[in-house]
């Protein structure tokens, strides 16, 4: 799996846009970029991926370079809940289990 | 609600004695999985279920086992071969074996 780089912490003010940036340089044709969050004492929570084209869903947008060597996830509207470790990781899928968390970033959103 | 159920939340147990984690799904999916994870660091594959009746060793299978014997229910049983036992396990499961993997709540187990 290729390695990602996450900076360790960020803060975001409630209501604003929260973009959350991750290197992935090394990454393969074949890989997938993965987010995950984390509460203090959950289970990890699964928000987006892609492969090359942005996606969105209810809970985030994923942008992805288009050289694929980094990707940057996007809260449109940050609340107090969304306080967490978020993770971003590249897997190709298939046969490829071992979900490598690195360090993630800790955000918190501030009031 | 769809999802996936650990149970329970928090256990605690003597050295020496074996404890089993249940983790039960109703998304139907094909595949299950155990992971721990210490404080402070990523996750760690302990087993993974392809499909009913089969299984197979992650990375740190020792002094563990499973089973799965129905297509929602993959329980780890945590021996006393495991010699740091003490830590959060987190069951999960995708649609097949390498899409999208959901995480239930996790169980903190303490070994004293």
């Amino acid at each position: 799996d290729a390695k990602t780089t996450q900076p360790p912490s960020m803060d975001c003010a409630e209501g604003r846009a929260a973009n959350l940036p991750c290197n992935h340089s090394t990454i393969s044709g074949n890989e997938y970029v993965y987010w995950y969050r984390q509460i203090h004492s959950q289970g990890p929570q699964y928000i987006i991926h892609g492969l090359k084209n942005n996606e969105t869903n209810e809970m985030a947008s994923l942008i992805i370079t288009e050289d694929r060597k980094s990707s940057t996830l996007i809260l449109p509207h940050a609340t107090l809940r969304d306080t967490a470790v978020y993770y971003c990781i590249v897997r190709v899928g298939s046969n490829d289990y071992k979900l490598s968390f690195g360090a993630g970033t800790t955000v918190t959103v501030r009031a | 609600d769809g999802g996936i159920t650990q149970s329970p939340k928090y256990l605690f147990r003597k050295e020496g004695q074996n404890v089993t984690l249940s983790c039960e799904q109703n998304l139907n999916h094909d595949a299950m999985y155990w992971y721990r994870q210490d404080p402070g660091q990523g996750l760690r594959l302990i087993y993974y279920s392809q499909i009913v009746n089969d299984f197979q060793k992650g990375d740190i299978a020792e002094g563990y086992s499973v089973s799965r014997e129905k297509k929602e229910s993959f329980p780890l049983t945590v021996t006393s071969a495991q010699k740091n036992p003490t830590a959060f396990y987190l069951c999960a499961s995708s649609i097949l074996a390498g899409n999208t993997i959901y995480f239930g709540e996790g169980s903190w187990l303490t070994v004293v």
